[in-house]
């Protein structure tokens, strides 16, 4: 079936990097594409970055244009989110999503920005 | 003003029919938009419901019931999931999404009570 794990979240300071991951499994992956979106706690979903299934094409809000990068590696099946220069703001729970439609999420993993 | 704008909640009784509403911002026309909706339960990731374009391009989410089902009010601009036959399982947050100028966008949900 469908699996997506998110890893990489914890707790950093502002101004630093951190990498998250997204492991696929359960379908052909090159065939899909991926969402990033997260929940800041206690609010709402925000869209954060797609990358469709070539890789060639992504795409951000504008909170995060400039700071954030998508990237996947089909030999790992295997999505990142780079996020450099992090924010106070940015602390929140971050999923991976397939496909165009998000038909399946994971279960998320928590960024949390502070000093 | 925000790309996407739902009711904050909805209260329905058991049994009868929640009608959730997304409302595009004036100048994006919800003719040529795609919508998706998801369902979000507490402590849990959201769930895909449906994405509805027009009636010859639409999709019902993987194990998602027939009584969820999409529309659009074109006079409204809006964005329609309704949800028939309502059971208490289909409480939750009900978030709407689109893609608009290059980036999605998700509305800011919509709680519903049964």
């Amino acid at each position: 079936q469908v699996q997506l794990v998110e890893s990489g979240g914890g707790v950093v300071q502002p101004g630093r990097s951190l990498r998250l991951s997204c492991a696929a499994s359960g379908f052909t992956f090159s065939s899909f594409g991926f969402h990033w979106v997260r929940q800041a706690p206690g609010k709402g979903l925000e869209w954060v970055a797609v990358i469709w299934y070539d890789g060639n094409n992504k795409f951000y809000a504008d909170s995060v244009k400039g700071r954030f990068s998508v990237s996947r590696d089909n030999s790992q099946n295997t999505v990142f989110l780079q996020m450099n220069n992090l924010r106070v703001e940015d602390t929140a729970v971050y999923y991976c999503a397939r496909d165009r439609d998000a038909d399946h999420w994971g279960r998320g993993t928590l960024v949390t920005v502070s000093s | 003003q925000a790309v996407l704008t739902q009711p904050a909640s909805l209260s329905a009784s058991l049994g009868s029919s929640a009608r959730l509403t997304c409302t595009l911002r004036r100048g994006i026309n919800v003719g040529s938009s795609r919508i998706y909706w998801y369902q979000q339960k507490p402590g849990s990731p959201p769930q895909y419901v449906l994405r509805y374009m027009s009636e010859s391009d639409k999709q019902l989410g993987s194990g998602v019931p027939s009584r969820f089902s999409g529309s659009k009010a074109a006079s409204a601009n809006a964005g329609i999931l309704l949800v028939s036959g309502l059971q208490s399982e289909d409480e939750g947050d009900y978030y709407c999404m689109i893609w608009h100028s290059g980036a999605y966008f998700f509305g800011p949900g919509t709680r519903l009570t049964v």
